[in-house]
């Protein structure tokens, strides 16, 4: 109940194209819903995050889609850039903690 | 403003040892929490700290504990390590268990156990 399924594990897209990364939870105590990118050698760094009384958030190129009845949110990064290559990890939390259960990652690789 | 800083960022332990890893957290940030990322299980929450409290544990052996000092800033110790530790352990702040739940990780500190 505790999990966050995270796929594609890798995702490999053209320069220019839409990379799109899914997440699925269980525990509907959950109320927030991050996405952090993580370049090698570096801490993962906060993307964007959305709450599950908004069904969708954009943030310049990178836009959380979230559907509350499914359980299931996703990332979607529009005309993605080399610069974009990074692993990106969905996480969720429920209410007062920072407790933070994390998917287990996509490795993007956005060629040029 | 200054991020997350850990330190060490890079050590090297003997099986059996113990190891310390010290976290100072962003200005004005009063919850600290820790995690360990591994290739095979991903990044793991281990504790969370808030006014010197710890709030929250993760599933990790008593191995491994922490501490928050008055100032926030945040210690992690393991005991009798196992090669099995070697893992990038992050710690990020937040500025309160109230106002909202993001977390800022610093770098991490990369633990090798030979």
């Amino acid at each position: 109940q505790q999990q966050v399924k995270q796929s594609p594990q890798s995702l490999i897209v053209q320069k220019g194209g839409i990379s799109i990364i899914n997440c699925a939870y269980e525990n509907t105590a959950f109320d927030y819903f991050p996405w952090y990118q993580q370049f090698p050698g570096k801490g993962p760094a906060l993307l964007i995050a959305i709450r599950p009384d908004v069904s969708e958030k954009k943030e310049g190129r990178f836009t959380i889609s979230f559907n509350k009845s499914a359980k299931q949110f996703s990332l979607h990064i529009m005309d993605s850039q080399p610069g974009d290559s990074a692993t990106y990890f969905c996480a969720a939390s429920g209410p007062g903690t920072y407790k933070y259960i994390f998917g287990t990652g996509t490795r993007l690789k956005v060629l040029a | 403003k200054a991020g997350v800083t850990q330190t060490p960022r890079y050590l090297i332990k003997t099986r059996g040892q113990q190891v310390t890893l010290s976290c100072s957290p962003i200005s004005g940030h009063r919850s600290v929490s820790w995690y360990q990322q591994t290739p095979g299980q991903g990044l793991q929450f281990l504790f969370e700290y808030f006014s010197e409290t710890q709030r929250n544990k993760g599933n990790f052996p008593g191995r491994f504990s922490g501490r928050q000092f008055s100032n926030s800033r945040s210690e992690m110790n393991v005991s009798t390590l196992e090669l099995g530790d070697s893992a990038l352990y992050l710690c990020a702040s937040s500025l309160d268990r109230v106002s909202g739940n993001t977390i800022y990780f610093g770098e991490g500190s990369w633990l090798t156990v030979v």
